[in-house]
């Protein structure tokens, strides 16, 4: 696609549930990352990508978190048993690879209530 | 661990003004830096992408500059107008790392 596409763009669900968020890299990237941004903050990172698997899931806050790119393209985020503290705005981010110009989505903004 | 600071966190300026966003970043063992631009409730839009060996970058009206002896970079934007306002965000990518670590952003207003 032309760009990096993120969907839902809104999410609000109730504490405890489970949610998916989807991104659509730029086709042909091989590198695909998430970040999570709070009101007032940068982006933080989340998990790299390359290609199907998951390179580097080091700021994952804990084991509620998972994420998966089964065929080198599209990725979902998954979180479960979601808590208040999981709102924030979802960005998914693109590049050709690991070490180019990185271009983000639209992000996802979770509201936990 | 990569820290980067983004200094002033807000910035207010009359529309024709030239200013300057400053970066600062702890470890200077960078493969490269990035400046965003970030509109209220959207995604970044990447303005300028700096390379390791590289001084500077330039587009339009915006110039990036980068020292990485002093852990520095400034985003020089000529005669500020107010479709600039917006949040600026800076973001290094470590030799050693596998993304980019973001400052917090400077969020300028342009007034006309």
């Amino acid at each position: 696609g032309a760009g990096v596409s993120q969907t839902p763009s809104n999410k609000v669900t109730e504490k405890g549930k489970y949610v998916e968020l989807r991104c659509d890299p730029i086709s042909g990237h091989t590198a695909l990352y998430w970040y999570r941004q709070s009101l007032g903050q940068g982006p933080e990172f989340l998990i790299y990508f390359q290609g199907t698997g998951a390179a580097d899931d080091s700021g994952l806050p804990n084991d509620r978190f998972f994420a998966v790119r089964p065929e080198g393209s599209v990725s979902t985020l998954k979180i479960q048993r979601t808590e208040r503290g999981d709102s924030a705005v979802y960005l998914c981010a693109s590049s050709f690879t690991a070490w180019t110009e990185a271009f983000f989505g639209q992000g996802t903004r979770l509201t936990v209530v | 661990k990569q820290e980067v600071t983004q200094i002033p966190a807000a910035l207010s300026v009359p529309e024709g003004e030239n200013l300057v966003l400053n970066c600062s970043f702890t470890d200077s063992a960078i493969y490269n830096l990035q400046w965003f631009r970030q509109d209220p409730g959207k995604g970044l839009t990447s303005l300028l992408l700096i390379q390791s060996s590289q001084r500077e970058q330039t587009s339009g009206r915006l110039n990036a500059s980068l020292d990485k002896s002093s852990g520095r970079s400034t985003l020089y934007i000529a005669a500020s107008q107010p479709g600039d306002s917006a949040t600026y965000l800076c973001a290094s990518l470590h030799q050693a790392g596998t993304a980019l670590i973001f400052g917090k952003g400077t969020t300028l207003s342009v007034s006309s």
